[in-house]
């Protein structure tokens, strides 16, 4: 079975730019979760969906942050512009009901 | 807010040695998942606990979800250099919606020397 596939697994981008990174969920699960994680604040949910719509977005950091789930399959996460301080692993899981099933990251680094 | 403490925050062993680390909550929970991360790699679940209770093992990992559903325990036994890595405890709490929305302990590292 194939897991939450998540990209890319890295990216460096430098301050102002646009980032997007995408998440491809486990077939059928219904709620979708992003995550970011770092040294200082551990691991943090950004925004959770549920049958593609957006439960809660509290833990989004500013403006910069968005969220997409346009269907079923695919989610994004946008930051516009970037700053280094958003440099972290950011982590997508999706979950059929209690367990939630991580990918394998992407790692962020904003110069 | 809700509060999820996890202890230790890390810990060194020896191969052979058995572990247990804990975490308990401010509020009732109807859902524990303990999960183990490696350098590199994302959460993977280790094991899940539906009632208060249960006691549950995995191989060498048993986690109870405790009589009172604010606490939870996962031991590992004969502990080998391949646990290293940083366990979390996740739960859902009870009552209202949250489709599957799980709070996080901060993590227990884990260092087991040969």
């Amino acid at each position: 079975d194939a897991g939450v596939i998540q990209s890319p697994r890295h990216e460096v981008t430098e301050m102002g730019q646009e980032v997007t990174l995408r998440c491809k969920p486990i077939s059928g699960h219904n709620s979708l979760f992003w995550y970011r994680q770092t040294m200082m604040r551990g691991l943090e949910l950004l925004i959770y969906f549920n049958n593609n719509v957006p439960i809660d977005d509290s833990g989004m950091p500013e403006d910069r942050f968005s969220a997409k789930m346009p269907n079923a399959s695919f989610s994004t996460l946008k930051i516009q512009p970037s700053e280094p301080r958003d440099s972290a692993v950011y982590f997508c899981a999706s979950s059929p009901t209690n367990e939630q099933f991580f990918g394998p990251g992407t790692r962020l680094t904003v110069l | 807010g809700q509060q999820l403490n996890q202890s230790p925050q890390s810990m060194f062993i020896q191969e052979g040695e058995d572990v247990s680390m804990n975490c308990t909550s401010s509020s009732i929970f109807n859902t524990w998942l303990w999960y183990k991360q490696e350098p590199g790699e994302g959460p993977v679940l280790l094991i899940a606990l539906y009632k208060a209770g249960e006691l549950t093992s995995n191989g060498r990992l048993t986690a109870q979800f405790g009589i009172t559903r604010k606490d939870s325990f996962l031991n590992i036994s004969a502990s080998i250099p391949s646990d290293v890595g940083i366990y979390f405890c996740a739960g859902q709490y009870a009552g209202g919606t949250s489709y599957g929305k799980l709070t996080f302990g901060q993590g227990t590292i884990l260092t087991v020397h040969p």
